[in-house]
């Protein structure tokens, strides 16, 4: 159980163009997704945290209108990145849990597998 | 504020030998702990979690952890590496308040046959 699926694996776009990517998760609902950024050899930036129905919320230095975000369902998130550009080019992860962010009790989040952006 | 630090960027074993990454938080609130490991362009796998109830806690493949408030650690170890153990390995914090999680470094594990 609490499998989450990315799609796609690899994706390579040429610069000015737009990417989407999608996050599912596969057998269970995910109230909140959240979307990770992960340079070579470096952790995992949290870029915004969104829950279902409602605008997603931007971690600090991040470009909402380049990296949109849509959670309309309880199984899929899709993020966006728009007028994309060779500096853009990262591994893009999703995570989901079934709780609520903003409560105080702890709902686990389950990963995805990552999403290789290339950007030429 | 909730953070993680990792202490080691690199650590290198022996096949068959103890693997000690070392782990050290710092939280307002009694921590939720977690290790994940990261394979080469792989997403990540929850190794094991802390949440406020055994102080020792056992994970997949062998791995275990101690909270140990007094020192305010979370150390990762395993009696004995296997070849397939090398990858990135990440402790994290969750914000009790928001649900997200706050990574370490990460420490790159290498095992050597």
């Amino acid at each position: 159980g609490a499998v989450v699926s990315q799609h796609p694996s690899r994706v390579i776009c040429k610069s000015g163009t737009s990417v989407k990517i999608e996050c599912r998760s596969l057998d269970f609902q995910a109230t909140t997704m959240f979307w990770y950024r992960q340079f070579p050899k470096q952790s995992l930036m949290l870029m915004a945290t969104s829950n279902e129905g409602s605008k997603a919320t931007y971690e600090q230095g991040v470009e909402k209108d380049k990296f949109l975000i849509n959670h309309a369902s309880l199984t899929l998130s899709t993020l966006t990145v728009t007028s994309a550009h060779p500096e853009d080019s990262s591994f893009y992860i999703c995570s989901a849990s079934p709780g609520l962010a903003g409560l105080s009790s702890y709902n686990e989040q389950f990963f995805g597998p990552g999403t290789r952006l290339t950007v030429l | 504020a909730q953070s993680v630090t990792q202490l080691d960027s690199h650590v290198s074993v022996s096949e068959g030998t103890p693997v000690l990454l070392r782990c050290n938080y710092s939280s307002s609130y009694s921590p939720s702990l977690f290790w994940y490991v990261q394979h080469p362009n792989k997403g990540l796998q929850l190794l094991l979690k802390y949440t406020s109830a055994a102080t020792l806690v056992k994970g997949i493949n062998g791995f275990e952890a101690e909270f140990k408030k007094s020192e305010t650690s979370f150390h990762l170890t395993k009696p004995s590496a296997h070849m397939s153990d090398a990858a990135e390995y990440f402790c994290v914090v969750s914000d009790p308040a928001t649900n997200k999680l706050i990574f370490g470094t990460g420490t790159l594990l290498a095992v050597q046959p």
